[in-house]
């Protein structure tokens, strides 16, 4: 499977967008782009994906690279509540690609 | 509609005892997924499966069972635990889509001593 590294944290201020990054050099071009992330002691929730276009849903907007060897999670005004790890993850159309292969992720602290 | 929920939420298992965790989804999903999960790190998937009779091994299957006899159950059996399977495990099912986008249980926290 293609892999993602991701910052192991960032900060952001409470009401103020933040701009979550994820590098994946590797990506197949069937591959999608997932973000995920799991808040303190929860399973993790689905938050966006896509594939070569942006995308935005009600939680979040997704940037991606004209290449598609990176991409960015935006949270337009964080909240105390967006505190949590967000994993990005690739997932193809192979075998096993119904899996999803999660990494370490980025801890998102939101301050006050 | 529930969700996928998972039983019991914590356990604490002798070494060499078994037991069984029970994931359970009220959404019709066709797939269905068990991680683990140890601290300060990311999931990684023990067993999947795409339907009911139809099981497959992922990353760290050693020391796991599983069965899907029905669409709506998929349980986890750890025969003999080890302190290695002290972990916090997720249930999680989706259906066939372009999204594919999976929906977790709360997890258990499960201790072997």
């Amino acid at each position: 499977d293609a892999k993602t590294t991701q910052p192991n944290s960032m900060e952001s201020n409470e009401e103020e967008p933040v701009h979550l990054p994820c590098n994946h050099s590797t990506i197949s071009g069937t591959d999608y782009i997932h973000w995920y992330r799991q808040l303190p002691s929860q399973g993790p929730e689905y938050v966006i994906h896509g594939l070569t276009s942006n995308v935005n849903n009600r939680m979040a907007s997704l940037a991606i690279a004209e290449d598609r060897k990176s991409s960015t999670l935006i949270l337009h005004r964080a909240t105390l509540r967006d505190a949590a790890v967000y994993y990005c993850i690739l997932r193809g159309f192979s075998g096993s690609a119904r899996q999803l292969t999660f990494g370490s992720g980025t801890q998102l602290t939101v301050l006050p | 509609n529930a969700g996928v929920t998972q039983t019991p939420k914590f356990r604490i298992l002798k070494i060499g005892q078994s037991m069984t965790l029970q994931c359970t989804q009220d959404m019709n999903h066709n797939y269905m997924y068990w991680y683990r999960q140890d601290p300060g790190m990311g999931l990684k998937l023990i067993y999947y499966s795409v339907g009911a009779g139809i099981t497959d091994k992922g990353e760290v299957p050693n020391g796991y069972n599983v069965s899907r006899s029905t669409t709506e159950d998929f349980p986890l059996r750890l025969e003999l635990a080890a302190p290695s399977q002290t972990s916090v495990y997720f249930c999680a099912s989706s259906s066939p889509g372009h999204s594919y986008e999976q929906y977790f249980g709360p997890g258990t926290r499960l201790t072997v001593t």
